[in-house]
């Protein structure tokens, strides 16, 4: 069983939905769970950064961590075009190397 | 936010020769930064793990004398990919820790094309 599972996608969605990415995670280690945003050609640009339970907002984003499932989410609402990218959980402990999923390659349509 | 800066974003070399690529964190002092690899389409592989003023940890299968690491002050960290071959070409992209702000921030990348 692989550390993180992600689902790849790729996944559509229209323009207003709201979007819905999830990781499952295996090691119970883990306390910090991040969410990361990437562009075609480009380096990650962390999006959440996240260390309980529970969920935290930012804008149009809310990461969502169940330390009890092993299960985190990045719900994105009133999606736009440019939100199209690949979104990719990330967790680790301590000051460890991230434990990456394999990302998610959403597409907003307008 | 804190800011990593990666240089060249791309380069283009012959077979044979060697690339250096910089990674310096901007606005914070970085212990530790990352160096990962990445091909199209595909997740992100860590390669290494660069530590200041230490020899740098290697992930299993990664050639420590093909990619040779140097982390030389709190700032700035090298990875210069030696001899290379075109199947080294690929997207390397480091990271490092803001210990402040939490998160591990990345580098734009350097997509590296051996001809």
């Amino acid at each position: 069983q692989k550390e993180v599972e992600q689902d790849p996608g790729p996944l559509s969605v229209p323009e207003g939905a709201i979007v819905s990415l999830n990781c499952t995670y295996s090691n119970s280690a883990f306390q910090y769970f991040m969410w990361y945003r990437q562009y075609s050609r480009k380096g990650p640009e962390l999006l959440m950064y996240t260390y309980s339970s529970g969920n935290k907002e930012d804008g149009r984003f809310t990461a969502q961590v169940d330390k009890s499932s092993k299960y985190i989410s990045l719900f994105i609402r009133d999606s736009q075009p440019s939100d199209s990218a690949t979104y990719l959980c990330a967790v680790n402990w301590g000051n460890t190397p991230l434990v990456f999923g394999k990302g998610t390659r959403l597409s907003v349509i307008a | 936010g804190a800011v990593v800066s990666q240089h060249p974003s791309r380069v283009i070399c012959k077979s044979g020769t060697s690339v250096k690529i910089e990674c310096r964190s901007l606005d914070f002092q970085a212990t530790t930064m990352f160096w990962y690899r990445q091909f199209p389409k595909k997740s992100l592989m860590l390669m290494a793990t660069s530590n200041e003023g230490s020899k740098a940890t290697y992930e299993q299968g990664v050639e420590k004398d093909k990619f040779l690491i140097n982390h030389a002050s709190l700032t700035l960290s090298t990875l210069t990919v030696t001899s290379a071959h075109p199947e080294d070409s690929s997207f390397y992209i480091c990271s490092a820790r803001d210990r402040g702000q939490g998160g591990y921030t990345f580098g734009s990348g350097t997509r590296l094309t051996v001809v």
